[in-house]
């Protein structure tokens, strides 16, 4: 059964830090990861989508990389703004399966 | 093009009560899944939807139950509501599922 994680579970930085959030997932025989940004009370906004067959992928200031082997991936957020505050969410999909999320990274960007 | 659009808002309903929620995804997407959001549990699979088939179901009680129609708009039904079914409940969309697009969700109470 896939199981995901996410370190930390909060993060508080002043506006204009790079910051790196990280998920783990149990089983690395994957079909793509997902990565989410949730507002407060407000639904899921897909940020980035990495097939298994990719590194990475980049939009914006936002870069999320993939390492199946060690059953790892991190969403790097360069220069961050106060709009950045929000839960991160990864998530995870085997082949033919649902989606499994990961609890989220609260993230808070002081200005 | 619209995006994902959820209906009710927001419900109150008591125990031992039933609710029907209402998912229409984005034109052209044919995947429907739902998922129930709570602050002790995070974000849970409920079941996924493509051409009006199930094709994945997560682990809860029968009383939950879902459909798709031939527009691909879908429906959840929770019979019976527990204290415990008080949740966010989101919809997602996608092609095929692959990419997830979600709705903003309906705040279920039940008291």
């Amino acid at each position: 059964k896939q199981e995901v994680t996410q370190i930390p579970a909060a993060l508080s930085v002043p506006e204009g830090e790079n910051l790196v959030l990280n998920c783990s997932f149990t089983d690395s025989a994957i079909y793509n990861l997902q990565w989410f940004r949730q507002d407060p009370g407000k639904g899921l906004t897909s940020l980035l989508l990495i097939q298994s067959s990719q590194r990475e992928q980049t939009s914006g200031r936002l870069n999320a990389s993939l390492d199946k082997s060690s059953g790892r991936s991190t969403l790097y957020i360069a220069a961050s703004q106060p709009g950045d505050s929000a839960t991160y969410l990864c998530a995870v999909r085997g082949n033919g399966q649902n989606f499994v999320f990961g609890p989220g990274t609260r993230l808070s960007v002081l200005p | 093009k619209a995006g994902v659009t959820q209906t009710p808002r927001y419900l109150i309903k008591t125990r031992g009560q039933q609710v029907t929620l209402s998912c229409s995804p984005i034109s052209g997407h044919r995947s429907v899944s739902w998922y129930q959001q709570t602050p002790g549990q995070g974000l849970q699979f409920l079941f996924e939807y493509f051409s009006e088939t199930q094709r994945n179901k997560g682990n809860f009680p029968g009383r939950f139950s879902g459909r798709q129609f031939s527009n691909s708009r879908s429906e959840m039904n929770v019979s019976t509501l527990e204290l415990g079914d008080s949740a966010l409940y989101l919809c997602a969309s996608s092609l095929g599922g692959e990419k997830l697009f979600f709705g903003s969700g309906t705040q279920l109470s039940v008291l």
